[in-house]
């Protein structure tokens, strides 16, 4: 069993919708949680950051995490054709971006 | 700040040449790291250094690759003979301590 799972299966969502994406993951050590977004031909640029379980918030994304389930949420309210993008997990035990773990992400397109 | 900057964007090659990718990572970073990124494994680690030097090369598929940092201002992966499975994208990343990661645009490599 791969230490993060992400079904990288792609999204197509019509402008406006809510897009939902998540993870799960099997190392109970993990603590620090990511979302990394990666334009074509480009690297992953880091989204949301998250400690521990609990929500956060920033603009239109909203990231979820559940350490009792093991699972992870990425929420994009209003999504735009800009947010059109792969969105990669990640996440990572006390030594932090040392050792992170990145899921396969998810191909996300944003219909006008 | 330029970023991370990565070249050569794109190498094609023919098997058993030498690959050289080179990296200079964000000013004032001390740690920086290697990945490559495929379709069917997502994002590795291969190596990471920490104020120039190795500390984790467990993710260094075989001893055809190898990366060094004689500065804190350059770093190489080079892969000696390559093969068709190393074709992949290759990214450099840098941090400062524990902070977010910032990535590179990637080397597209492609082994023929």
């Amino acid at each position: 069993q791969k230490e993060v799972e992400q079904d990288p299966g792609p999204l197509s969502v019509p402008e406006g919708a809510i897009v939902s994406l998540n993870c799960t993951y099997s190392n109970s050590a993990f603590q620090y949680f990511m979302w990394y977004r990666q334009y074509s031909r480009k690297g992953p640029e880091l989204l949301m950051y998250t400690y521990s379980s609990g929500n956060k918030e920033d603009g239109r994304f909203t990231a979820q995490v559940d350490k009792s389930s093991k699972y992870i949420s990425l929420f994009i309210r209003d999504s735009q054709p800009s947010d059109s993008a792969t969105y990669l997990c990640a996440m990572s035990g006390r030594n932090g971006n040392n050792r992170l773990a990145f899921g396969k992400g998810n191909q996300v397109v944003v219909i006008p | 700040d330029a970023g991370v900057i990565q070249s050569p964007r794109h190498e094609v090659t023919e098997m058993g040449q030498e690959v050289t990718l080179r990296c200079k990572p964000i000013s004032g970073h001390n740690s920086l790291f290697w990945y490559r990124q495929t379709m069917m494994r997502g994002l590795e680690l291969l190596i990471y250094f920490n104020n120039n030097v190795p500390i984790d090369d467990s993710g260094m598929p075989e001893d055809r690759f190898s990366a060094k940092m004689p500065n804190a201002s350059f770093s190489t992966l080079k892969i000696q003979p390559s093969e068709p499975r190393d074709s992949a994208v290759y990214f450099c990343a840098s941090s400062f301590r524990e902070e977010k990661l910032f990535f590179g645009s990637g080397t597209q490599l492609s082994v023929l």
